[in-house]
């Protein structure tokens, strides 16, 4: 079976504070992605890391994706209560980046205090 | 361009019925998958559809059917539906850049069996 553990699971914190999340897995990935999802609503595209070692960056959020594309983590700088969502990350295992089929892990609730 | 659509939003059902969503997907986008996201498992992916074909498949039981129209348009079918089958049923479609399919979700249909 296939897969991939996020953590944490949960997360309170402080506007302002920085945080990290994390997303592994023991197969190595061709593609991941990461998304946030509001309540009521599906999951949005935030971004896609293809290659190992690869840094995006979106305004605030720093995406990375481990050398082995085994892993990725999500960093967050100086979060604000407009961050407070579900965040998902999914992979494509080889054979599969170019098609519909995700792995996702279980999601972290972040939710920013003002 | 317009954003995926899902049909109905908000279901009811008992145990025993059966039930059809329908997915309608952004303009151009020939693959369809579905997911489907509870509290416990997350979001798990059920299917993904690609002209008219089921190219890829979960592991969920054969009560849980798909079928894709020529216009892109997919529906979703659970037969005998059980109290575990209640959860939010996600559709997304999928646009393929860089070799990578980057996938936008529907806002989900909510399943309640009762």
């Amino acid at each position: 079976t296939q897969l991939l553990e996020q953590s944490p699971q949960f997360l309170s914190i402080q506007e302002g504070e920085n945080l990290t999340v994390y997303c592994n897995s023991s197969s190595v990935f061709s593609s991941l992605q990461w998304y946030r999802q509001e309540p009521g609503e599906g999951p949005v595209l935030l971004v896609t890391v293809v290659t190992g070692g690869e840094v995006k960056k979106l305004k605030r959020l720093t995406f990375q994706f481990g050398d082995a594309r085994k892993d990725s983590s999500l960093h967050i700088t100086a979060a604000q209560p407009g961050d407070t969502g579900l965040y998902l990350c999914a992979g494509a295992y080889s054979g599969s980046s170019n098609t519909g089929k995700l792995i996702f892990g279980q999601g972290t609730t972040l939710q920013v205090k003002p | 361009k317009a954003g995926v659509t899902q049909t109905p939003r908000y279901l009811i059902k008992t145990r025993g019925q059966q039930v059809t969503l329908s997915c309608s997907p952004i303009s151009g986008h020939r693959s369809v998958s579905w997911y489907q996201q509870t509290p416990g498992q997350g979001l798990q992916f059920l299917f993904e559809y690609f002209s008219e074909t089921q190219r890829n498949k979960g592991n969920f039981p054969g009560r849980f059917s798909g079928r894709q129209f020529s216009n892109s348009r997919s529906e979703m079918n659970v037969s005998t539906l059980e109290l575990g089958d209640s959860a939010l049923y996600l559709c997304a479609s999928s646009f393929i850049s860089g070799g990578v399919a980057e996938q936008f979700f529907g806002p989900g249909t909510r399943l309640t069996v009762l």
